[in-house]
C-alpha cells in the first residue's frame, strides 16, 4: 500500500518567516494534492500537481513535485497568522483515480 | 450553496448502537469518499465510490458499511459502534475530470461511550 510521510509533524514560526513542509512517498505519486484545514473545520483545497517537476503558486504558497514524483514540498513565503492550521498532502495510488490517501498532516502555528 | 452536506454535525452513541452518517452532494460528482480523522493520524480512507452502484474499501473499512444507490448520496453505516470509532468523519466528492481536488464536507464529530 502507498504511504505518505509528512515532515515536520508540527512547526512554530515567527510571523514573516518562510517555511517548508515536505511530503514523501515510497512509490510514485499520481496526482499530489495539498489541503489546508483550520481547527474544527473542513478541508480547503490548495492545489494539485501531476507532472514531474511541476510547480504551482497561489498567493504566498508554492508547491512543487520532484522529477521522480515521489516527493512534494509546500513553501510559504512571509508567513502570516492566517496561514496557521493543518496542512495535509494527499495522493492517488497508481491506476486508481477514485482513491485518495493522505499523510498524517503538519500543524503550523504562526506567532505574531 | 452547492457543496457536500454532512448530517448530523455531532452525535453521541452508546457502545453497540448502530447509526448512519449522511452525505449528500449537489455537484453531480461521480467520486465520493469517507474519511476519519484522528489526532496525529491525518485522514484515513474508510470507503470510496467511483459511481452509483460501485464501492470499494479504503485503508480502515472494518466496522463500516457503505452503499451508493444514487450519484448524490453516499451514506456511511456503523453496524455496532465501538469506542475506537470515536472520531471526526469527513465525506468528500470529486469529478473525475479537471485539475482540482475533492470537495470536503464540514464533518461529523462522533463520540462512542
Amino acid at each position: 500500500s502507498q504511504e505518505l510521510e509528512q515532515s515536520p509533524q508540527s512547526l512554530i514560526v515567527q510571523e514573516g518567516k518562510n517555511l517548508t513542509i515536505n511530503c514523501t512517498s515510497s512509490k510514485t505519486l499520481y496526482g499530489l494534492y495539498w489541503y489546508k484545514q483550520k481547527y474544527g473545520e473542513g478541508l480547503i483545497f490548495l492545489m494539485m500537481l501531476q507532472k514531474g517537476g511541476e510547480e504551482k503558486s497561489h498567493e504566498k504558497i508554492t508547491a512543487k513535485l520532484d522529477e521522480k514524483k515521489q516527493q512534494s514540498s509546500l513553501h510559504i513565503t512571509a508567513s502570516q497568522p492566517s496561514h496557521a492550521g493543518i496542512y495535509l498532502c494527499g495522493a492517488r495510488p497508481s491506476g486508481n483515480t477514485g482513491k485518495l490517501i493522505f499523510g498524517q498532516g503538519t500543524t503550523l502555528q504562526v506567532k505574531p | 450553496n452547492a457543496g457536500v452536506t454532512q448530517t448530523p454535525k455531532f452525535q453521541v452513541l452508546k457502545t453497540g448502537q448502530s447509526m448512519t452518517l449522511q452525505c449528500a452532494q449537489d455537484m453531480n460528482h461521480e467520486y465520493m469518499s469517507w474519511y476519519r480523522q484522528d489526532p496525529g493520524m491525518g485522514l484515513r480512507l474508510i470507503h470510496y465510490s467511483v459511481g452509483a452502484g460501485i464501492t470499494d474499501q479504503g485503508e480502515v473499512p472494518n466496522g463500516y458499511n457503505v452503499s451508493r444507490s444514487t450519484t448524490e448520496d453516499f451514506p456511511l453505516r456503523l453496524l455496532s459502534a465501538a469506542p475506537s470509532q470515536t472520531s471526526v468523519y469527513f465525506c468528500a466528492s470529486r469529478s473525475p475530470t479537471g485539475n482540482y481536488g475533492y470537495t470536503f464536507g464540514s464533518g461529523t464529530r462522533l463520540t462512542v461511550v
